[in-house]
């Protein structure tokens, strides 16, 4: 998996209920990922990061939230205003100039109870 | 924005034969094309790349063909195995727009299973 490391595997959320799920690379990327997957929908991108302290809301933003405080770190809180939750997730990073490829986690399922 | 069409959704095919998954896209601006193989329960993994400037390219069984003026490309797996069933996916993306940080713009994804 590159060097992406995703935790927990599963997470279980009660309602009303935030979670965060965690997201670090020790591959030195600059830009960083998350996407939502959906059985029969692909991949759909929620946010993404360049540098610390900047990101930017992708195609499904609504009810996510994300920081950036360090370069290796992004992670990814699943607010109470998602009523739709229940998805695998995955982030992932790319080194920024010179590179292209994307290289992704393992991914957290997130359950509701 | 980019818009990735792939077709089709599942494929079948018996081990040793080969199998081609199709994809177009909308934005002629998009220069980089990536391939990805994802076994269920993990992410992704990245199989093969074509940029552009590149009308085909082959990794052992597996070869990426572009045709820029149709915006379409193909996967092609040659004397396919049972361990290639897996979910694969095309992408499209500009990586040197920087408004976008290169983001990936995905197709829904072709379920492959090779019977042995």
């Amino acid at each position: 998996d590159g060097g992406i490391t995703q935790s927990p595997k599963y997470l279980f959320r009660k309602e009303g209920q935030n979670v965060t799920l965690s997201c670090e690379q020790n591959l030195n990327h600059d830009a960083m990922y998350w996407y939502r997957q959906d059985p029969g929908q692909g991949l759909r991108l929620i946010y993404y990061s360049q540098i610390v302290n900047d990101f930017q809301k992708g195609d499904i933003a609504e009810g996510y939230s994300v920081s950036r405080e360090k370069k290796e770190s992004f992670p990814l809180t699943v607010t109470s205003a998602q009523k739709n939750p229940t998805a695998f997730y995955l982030c992932a990073s790319r080194v920024w100039g010179g590179g292209e490829t994307q290289y992704f986690g393992p991914g957290t399922r997130l359950l509701v109870l | 924005g980019e818009n990735v069409e792939q077709h089709p959704s599942t494929l079948s095919v018996q081990e040793g034969d080969s199998a081609v998954i199709k994809c177009t896209y909308s934005d002629s601006a998009s220069n980089y094309f990536p391939w990805y193989k994802q076994e269920l329960g993990k992410g992704p993994q990245l199989i093969i790349d074509i940029r552009s400037n590149v009308g085909e390219k082959k990794d052992q069984r597996i070869a990426v063909t572009l045709n820029k003026t149709a915006k379409h490309f193909s996967l092609h797996i040659t004397e396919t195995q049972p361990e290639d069933s897996a979910v694969y996916f095309c992408a499209a993306s500009n990586p040197d727009r920087g408004s976008t940080l290169g983001r990936l713009y995905f197709g829904r994804g072709t379920q492959l299973t090779v019977w042995p």
